[in-house]
């Protein structure tokens, strides 16, 4: 069946250091790809996503660009803040599936100033 | 948009009790799904609505589980004789169909624990 491999937790970056989340992904289909994040106490938000091939979703200085040839779709952002500490959670979505979510299992970011 | 409204927040009961949960969906969206997450893991899937249509249920949705949208707004989620590993984050989410290019948007969860 689908599924979505991360790069194992906790990251721990200095405040304006380069971040790479690393996700790959196995899919019978041409499924959809997203990022989540989670802070805190919080529920999952949306972060960006990406429809098709070469693709490239990005929000609040994050990018990912969905790339079919190796199947990967990994989480970069230049400067890193505090503030985004949290865990991100890969996710596809398979139009064959009825749109249910796949989940990597979240990789821990934790930022210090 | 008041975003998705999970009740309760929090739910401690004991082993073999029933629990209920409710999930209110963004009004105007017609899917709605239900996940499971455990401490350390990603969430995992249990079932999904079309409208108040139940069109898919995970293998982890044992016979003491069971779902409803009677309406097709909010959704319930019942647990029956609660066991220890019943203990999770239970997540509502919905998006608007075909769901799968549609971002589905979650609530905070409902933290369920088992004495």
């Amino acid at each position: 069946g689908d599924s979505v491999t991360q790069m194992e937790g906790p990251v721990t970056l200095s405040e304006e250091a380069f971040l790479t989340i690393n996700c790959t992904y196995t899919a019978t289909g041409y499924p959809s790809l997203f990022w989540y994040v989670q802070y805190p106490g919080e529920g999952l938000q949306l972060l960006l996503k990406a429809t098709k091939a070469d693709d490239k979703g990005s929000n609040k200085g994050f990018e990912a660009t969905y790339r079919k040839e190796t199947t990967s779709f990994h989480l970069e952002k230049g400067s890193v803040q505090v503030s985004d500490s949290a865990v991100y959670f890969c996710a596809l979505s398979d139009s064959d599936q009825g749109g249910k979510l796949i989940f990597g299992q979240g990789t821990e970011l934790s930022v210090k100033p | 948009d008041t975003g998705v409204s999970q009740d309760p927040r929090h739910k401690i009961t004991k082993r073999g009790q029933n629990v209920t949960f409710r999930c209110d969906p963004i009004s105007e969206h017609n899917r709605l799904y239900w996940y499971r997450q455990t401490l350390g893991q990603g969430p995992e899937f249990l079932t999904y609505f079309q409208n108040e249509a139940q069109l898919e249920k995970s293998r982890l949705l044992s016979d003491r589980f069971s779902a409803e949208r009677p309406k097709g707004s909010f959704s319930t989620l019942e647990i029956q004789r609660t066991e220890q590993g019943d203990s999770a984050m239970y997540l509502c989410a919905s998006s608007l169909a075909p769901g799968d290019n549609q971002p589905q948007h979650f609530g905070d969860g409902t933290r369920l624990s088992i004495l």
